[in-house]
């Protein structure tokens, strides 16, 4: 089955405890992107990647980090988390070279920081 | 002013009812116009796809784009419960933009 996944779909932590989302895809596809969704202002976009070690600043980039080593992987590094980070997060991939801009979404992770 | 404008609702009907999903924008640049349902507790899905203006259907849906208005709407016919959802609205600009600007969404109730 063609999908996107995330883990952990929950996590509580404590501020300033490091943390990584994972986040893997078994379409093939080039870009992947993470997102945080927020109540009131809907999905935000941190990070993407157009390819493998080809990474860029979405909208709301501060306090995150990405990397992508393999293309089917995208980690969400968060080094020093605080409680402004606690949110909704996706992570989404879609191909290129298509000219169509629809993307895929993982069904998401629930992060607290306490 | 947000770049993209959506009405976070919610939005109560009965079953049967044709609804009505809309979003307003100011970036003229913006080609490509999408709606995504979510699902509560789920990542958002494709639910239409539109490039540049016109209307596209598929089954009870129906994606209306009027660039020169900067509006685009989502009309579902013959809606039921199973479409309570929240809707998004999303869009972006060609020539190599990936960056989408997604609305707030709308949250939509459709009661038996």
């Amino acid at each position: 089955e063609a999908q996107v996944t995330q883990n952990p779909r929950y996590l509580i932590t404590v501020t300033g405890k490091k943390l990584t989302v994972t986040c893997s895809q078994n379409m093939n596809h080039e870009y992947m992107s993470w997102y945080r969704q927020d109540p009131g202002l809907g999905l935000r976009q941190i990070y993407y990647s157009m390819n493998v070690e080809v990474t860029d600043k979405g909208d709301v980039p501060e306090g995150y980090k990405v990397s992508r080593k393999e293309k089917r992987n995208f980690p969400l590094i968060l080094e020093s988390p605080s409680p402004n980070q606690t949110s909704l997060y996706f992570c989404a991939s879609r191909p290129t070279g298509t000219g169509r801009n629809e993307q895929y979404f993982g069904p998401g992770t629930r992060l607290t920081v306490t | 002013q947000k770049e993209v404008e959506q009405d976070p609702g919610p939005l109560s009907v009965p079953e049967g009812a044709i609804v009505s999903l809309n979003c307003t924008y100011s970036n003229s640049a913006f080609q490509y116009f999408m709606w995504y349902r979510q699902y509560s507790r789920k990542g958002p899905e494709l639910l239409m796809y539109t490039y540049s203006s016109g209307n596209k259907e598929d089954g009870r849906f129906t994606a209306q784009v009027d660039k020169s208005s900067k509006y685009i709407s989502l009309f579902i016919r013959d809606s039921q419960p199973s479409d309570s959802a929240t809707y998004l609205c999303a869009m972006s600009a060609g020539g190599g933009s990936y960056i989408p600007t997604f609305g707030r969404g709308t949250s939509l109730i459709v009661h038996p």
